[in-house]
């Protein structure tokens, strides 16, 4: 049973453009969430996280929107820069950190 | 500066071989754990420890076992490794086991079974 989906597996965007990454959860109850960022060949590492009393959490270019309603959350990249192609997975503390599926990230020059 | 180090970043290995893989952390954690990525399901966990000698399986431990003798020191074995054990495996710890705090990853071992 998958609690955590990212339903889209890739996404290209030109540079400078906004890159949005969806994640979507089953479990109400969840009520803190993170994002990793992982390059090929390297571990992943954590971006930016939210806690469900907010809905909004900020971090330079990267912004996190949780919509407890729809138990959706996205990851706004403004601008996307080559080097954020990557892979970018949503998370949440399960007992222990469970994760989605992974979006490959491609920003185009 | 944090860091989970990984013994090998490739190995091959022929089925039915008994395969080690080594994890070593710097940062005097309590917890660690064991994930593999495969393309299309993401991280998955195989195995954690909350302290030395305490394991708990995660949400795909079949064909895995793991050791902790020493803090900073996590081991995965395949006891008798299957082709479909042939994925990236990777390390990782954390303070926190709630998971509230971010885990620290190593850089993975890209493992292919034969």
């Amino acid at each position: 049973d998958q609690q955590v989906k990212q339903n889209s597996p890739s996404l290209s965007v030109q540079e400078g453009r906004i890159s949005i990454l969806n994640c979507d959860y089953t479990n109400s109850m969840f009520d803190y969430f993170l994002w990793y960022k992982k390059y090929p060949a390297e571990g992943p590492t954590f971006l930016i996280s939210i806690s469900s009393i907010k809905d909004k959490n900020e971090d330079g270019r990267f912004t996190v929107f949780l919509n407890k309603s729809a138990k959706h959350l996205s990851l706004h990249i403004v601008p996307s820069q080559p080097g954020d192609s990557a892979v970018y997975f949503c998370a949440v503390p399960r007992g222990k950190l469970t994760f989605g599926q992974g979006t490959i990230l491609t920003v185009h020059p | 500066d944090v860091k989970v180090t990984q013994s090998s970043r490739y190995l091959v290995k022929r089925t039915g071989e008994k395969v080690f893989l080594e994890c070593v952390q710097d940062m005097d954690h309590e917890n660690m754990f064991w994930y593999r990525q495969d393309p299309g399901l993401g991280l998955r966990l195989i195995y954690f420890s909350y302290d030395v000698k305490m394991k708990e399986k995660g949400d795909i431990p079949e064909g895995y076992s793991v050791s902790r003798e020493k803090k900073e020191r996590f081991s995965l074995i395949l006891e008798s490794a299957s082709t479909n054990q042939t994925s990236m495996y990777l390390c990782a710890s954390s303070s926190n086991l709630i998971g509230n705090s971010p885990l620290h990853f190593g850089n993975g071992t890209r493992l292919t079974v034969t």
